[in-house]
């Protein structure tokens, strides 16, 4: 069984803020590390796909790392806004053709 | 682009029903489609990989003939919970990958919950 881990569970944060996640998967048998943003009564929104360690990727005011030789990325948002609030989801994809999720992190901005 | 639309998005039925949920994506072809359920606070789980015009794959624990897959058209997979029972309540979702994308992310529908009274 795939162990995939997002810390942390929940985060409250103040509109303007910055902040960051933490996705840890395996180290082996690696593929694609995916992220998603799901806001509720959405369908969960694809922000990236990485797949070369050291990756570096941005959208906007959100970005994500990769380190697949320790298996970890973390997911930075600058300058939250309250639209940012939502649960953001991250995948490890291996060989299969499959995605192993996490259970996400729940980020309510405030204003 | 890529938009996933499932149905319906919530169900609310008796116990011994069967209950069909449709997924299709609307603007692309997808040979593989992927059926997810989610507990409360628990993360997605995949169920099976639906495959155009052929078997679905299963994941280990998950009853194929509770749960039958039909993936007939590169557009539409739908997922059949049988005579299902209280403990099948639960989120269920899917997603679809483009023909040949690989590095592609998967498209979500938005889901449909399925409560069995």
């Amino acid at each position: 069984i795939l162990n995939v881990e997002q810390s942390p569970q929940s985060l409250h944060v103040q509109e303007g803020d910055s902040t960051n996640f933490t996705c840890s998967f395996p180290s082996s048998n690696f593929y694609a590390l995916h992220w998603y943003r799901w806001e509720t009564a959405k369908s969960p929104e694809a922000l990236f796909v990485m797949t070369l360690n050291g990756d570096e990727k941005k959208k906007g005011r959100i970005s994500a790392t990769l380190n697949t030789k320790e298996g970890y990325s973390y997911l930075y948002i600058k300058g939250s806004q309250p639209e940012d609030s939502a649960t953001y989801l991250c995948a490890f994809e291996g060989g299969g053709n499959k995605l192993t999720f996490g259970t996400g992190t729940q980020l309510k901005v405030e204003l | 682009g890529a938009v996933v639309s499932q149905h319906p998005s919530w169900v609310i039925c008796k116990s011994g029903t069967s209950v069909k949920i449709e997924c299709r994506s609307l603007d692309f072809q997808a040979t593989t489609m992927f059926w997810y359920r989610q507990f409360p606070k628990q993360s997605l789980m995949l169920m099976a990989t639906s495959n155009e015009g052929s078997k679905a794959t299963y994941e280990q624990g998950v009853e194929k003939d509770k749960f039958l897959i039909n993936h007939a058209s590169l557009t539409l997979s739908t997922l059949t919970v049988t005579s299902a029972h209280p403990e099948d309540s639960s989120f269920y979702i899917c997603s679809a990958r483009e023909a040949g994308a690989r590095n592609q992310p998967q498209h979500f529908g938005d889901g449909t919950r399925l409560s069995i009274l």
